[in-house]
């Protein structure tokens, strides 16, 4: 069974242009979240997708950020225009939905997407 | 809001050494705990997890936490490392109750360094 994947695994832009990450869910997990790891810091949320609806956006930076999940299955983050502050590694998980064990069930991490602002 | 604290950036150990990576976490309702591993160019893989019952819980390969919760700590044990063990190591917490669908908060990260 494949894992988590994403892409790219490594993008570097300059300040003011777009990116777009993707991430592709292990197969039938219909939750799938985004986190991010600014250099030194902690992994922090993001947000929350159950199937192609928004759980939970609290994590969200900003405006500048969109995230999408057409269809229920892959899912991609858009940076729009992208500033200094948000490079960091971008990692997304999945876990399936068992009903009455949202919090318990084991999410599965993608290898993150490095995300270079210059 | 609940945080986590890895209390070391860095622990370096030698090989079969003993080793403990520490976590406390601040919480004021009922939280499920986790430790999770990230090797070199991989993604995070779930460790070992508490969410009820005994509060020594255990690892495939070796590596044991014990929920303190008098003291709000999950720390990570190995009695015995491999060169194979280094890897960063996050603690997190999610609150229980079902109204955090999940949503993990981190620590800093550990990162674990096993020299021969």
């Amino acid at each position: 069974e494949a894992g988590v994947t994403q892409f790219p695994s490594h993008s570097v832009i300059e300040k003011g242009q777009t990116v777009t990450l993707r991430c592709d869910p292990i197969s039938g997990h219909d939750n799938l979240y985004w986190y991010r790891r600014v250099m030194g810091k902690e992994i922090k949320f993001l947000l929350h997708f159950v199937k192609e609806s928004k759980q939970d956006e609290s994590g969200m930076p900003n405006n500048r950020f969109l995230a999408e999940r057409t269809g229920g299955t892959y899912s991609t983050l858009k940076v729009q225009p992208a500033e200094l502050e948000d490079s960091g590694v971008y990692f997304c998980a999945s876990s399936q939905i068992s009903p009455g064990f949202w919090d318990t069930d084991t999410q599965y991490f993608g290898p993150g997407t490095r995300l270079t602002v210059l | 809001a609940q945080s986590v604290t890895q209390l070391d950036s860095q622990v370096p150990v030698f090989e079969e050494a003993p080793v403990e990576l520490r976590c406390n976490y601040s919480s004021s309702v009922s939280v499920y705990l986790f430790w999770y591993v990230q090797y070199p160019n991989q993604g995070l893989q779930l460790l070992l997890k508490y969410l009820s019952g005994s509060t020594l819980v255990e690892s495939i390969n070796g590596f044991e936490a014990e929920f303190n919760k008098s003291q709000t700590s999950f720390h990570l044990r190995k009695p015995s490392v491999h060169i194979s063990d280094t890897a960063e190591y996050f603690c997190a917490v999610i609150i229980a109750g079902g109204t955090s669908y999940g949503k993990l908060t981190f620590g800093q990260g550990t990162i674990l360094t096993v020299h021969p």
